[in-house]
């Protein structure tokens, strides 16, 4: 099974920040990624599908890029209600694997 | 709008099984265009991907789980439903149901203990 492999785990950065999350697959899913924010005590929130696509009332500082094996999440301008764990999942094929999470906070 | 909403038992005894239902509601679980999946978050914990759930019937599991695990469609109730059985405490976590990847339910903790 293809594995999805965040890095990094955790990250403290100043409000106005440029913030970029790497995820990296164990084999190429095309473009078959989703990623997810997770407020602390809150429910998932799909952000971005297929690798680069917003979802609909997503902030435009949110953006994805990435195809094969390799993705990335980047918050332009790092904002207070940024604050959250993010994760990445394929969705090629079953099983639809998470990433680890990378957990985002301010400095 | 789609809503979903899990239910079923808050504490399980170890050994035993472990049943959710996601009650569906502002769209026909008859919707082709969608899966319907079970994901669970152990406290403190990152998400784990359960299964999932065509309307065919068709299913697909984490292989991880799968030999314990048992993924039902009830289209006359607008549900769909998770069996996990010989449950531990290792299966203790907030399990949430999904329609695509888009739409959740609130999550529910089931906790394993005697």
């Amino acid at each position: 099974d293809i594995q999805m492999t965040q890095s990094p785990s955790s990250l403290s950065a100043s409000v106005g920040d440029r913030v970029t999350i790497t995820c990296r697959a164990s084999q190429g899913i095309s473009n078959y990624l989703a990623w997810y924010q997770q407020k602390p005590g809150k429910v998932p929130k799909l952000l971005i599908y297929a690798a680069s696509t917003l979802q609909s009332g997503v902030p435009s500082r949110l953006s994805g890029s990435g195809s094969g094996t390799d993705f990335t999440l980047t918050i332009s301008s790092l904002q207070p209600e940024d604050v959250a764990t993010y994760y990445c999942q394929k969705y090629n094929s079953a099983p639809l694997t998470f990433g680890g999470g990378t957990k985002v906070e301010i400095k | 709008q789609v809503q979903l909403q899990e239910s079923g038992p808050g504490l399980v005894k170890p050994s035993q099984t472990l049943s959710l239902t996601c009650t569906v509601s502002g769209d026909s679980i008859n919707n082709g265009s969608y899966y319907w999946s079970w994901i669970r978050q152990p406290a403190g914990k990152g998400l784990e991907w359960i299964g999932r759930i065509y309307i065919s019937g068709s299913t697909n599991y984490n292989p991880s789980l799968k030999s314990r695990i048992t993924i039902s469609v009830d289209t006359s109730r607008n549900q769909f439903s998770l069996k996990l059985s010989s449950v531990t405490a290792a299966d203790t976590a907030v399990y949430y149901c999904a329609r695509g990847a888009r739409d959740w339910g609130q999550g529910t903790l089931v906790t394993v203990s005697s």
